[in-house]
């Protein structure tokens, strides 16, 4: 069965600072991939997603993320964080692309000023 | 181009009792999926429904049920309400069924079972 492991459970990064969320799938086959982000009281957004191709994929809101297949890995990454990227991160996986997806247990991350 | 709407917004419900919620998709979406997010499971499929028809169903008894209208529209409904069904519920449509099809999240729809 599929399963998403994100690891941390907060995250608190200084603004300005780079920041790293960690993600790791257990999937059989070629994943489909996915980042959301969660803003309280909000509905889940896509930030990126990767099907195949280029294993480095942009996002919206300067995101971006690299699929390691011998990794099994799918880590978030930014640059420079904003206060406005406080928010709860979330990791997926769908083994048939957007449906039915099965989702990592979500990391919270905190921006200090 | 409204999003997904989701009603009502809070609900309040007490043990053994039955609860219907509703979603309305995106105009022009086909699908609608329903998610249920607890802070113990946290965000785990529920079902989705594709033309009326439900295409795949998540890992949850049939006190959880769903329907879908010929607009689009979804109602998901919960019968003998337990204290665990308490939950965010989420709906997301998109244009088909199809991997690439993106979905669409609502806000939401929290439950509080006392």
């Amino acid at each position: 069965a599929q399963s998403v492991t994100q690891p941390d459970i907060h995250i608190t990064v200084s603004e300005g600072a780079s920041l790293e969320l960690r993600c790791n799938y257990s999937y059989g086959a070629t994943p489909y991939l996915f980042w959301y982000v969660q803003s309280p009281g909000q509905g889940l957004q896509l930030l990126l997603k990767y099907f195949s191709g280029d294993t480095l994929v942009q996002g919206i809101k300067g995101f971006e993320a690299e699929f390691k297949r011998s990794q099994s890995s799918f880590n978030l990454r930014k640059p420079s964080v904003h206060w406005s990227d406080a928010a709860e991160y979330f990791c997926a996986v769908g083994p048939t692309g957007f449906q039915k997806l099965v989702f990592g247990t979500g990391t919270r991350l905190l921006v200090s000023p | 181009k409204a999003g997904v709407t989701q009603t009502p917004r809070y609900l309040i419900k007490t043990r053994g009792q039955q609860v219907t919620l509703s979603c309305s998709p995106i105009s022009g979406h086909r699908s609608v999926s329903w998610y249920q997010q607890t802070p113990g499971q946290g965000l785990q499929f529920l079902f989705e429904y594709f033309s009326e028809t439900q295409r795949n169903k998540g890992n949850f008894p049939g006190r959880f049920s769903g329907r879908q209208f010929s607009n689009s529209r979804s109602e998901m409904n919960v019968s003998t309400l337990e204290l665990g069904d308490s939950a965010l519920y989420l709906c997301a449509s998109s244009w088909g069924s199809g991997s690439g099809d993106e979905q669409f999240f609502g806000p939401g729809t929290r439950l509080t079972v006392l």
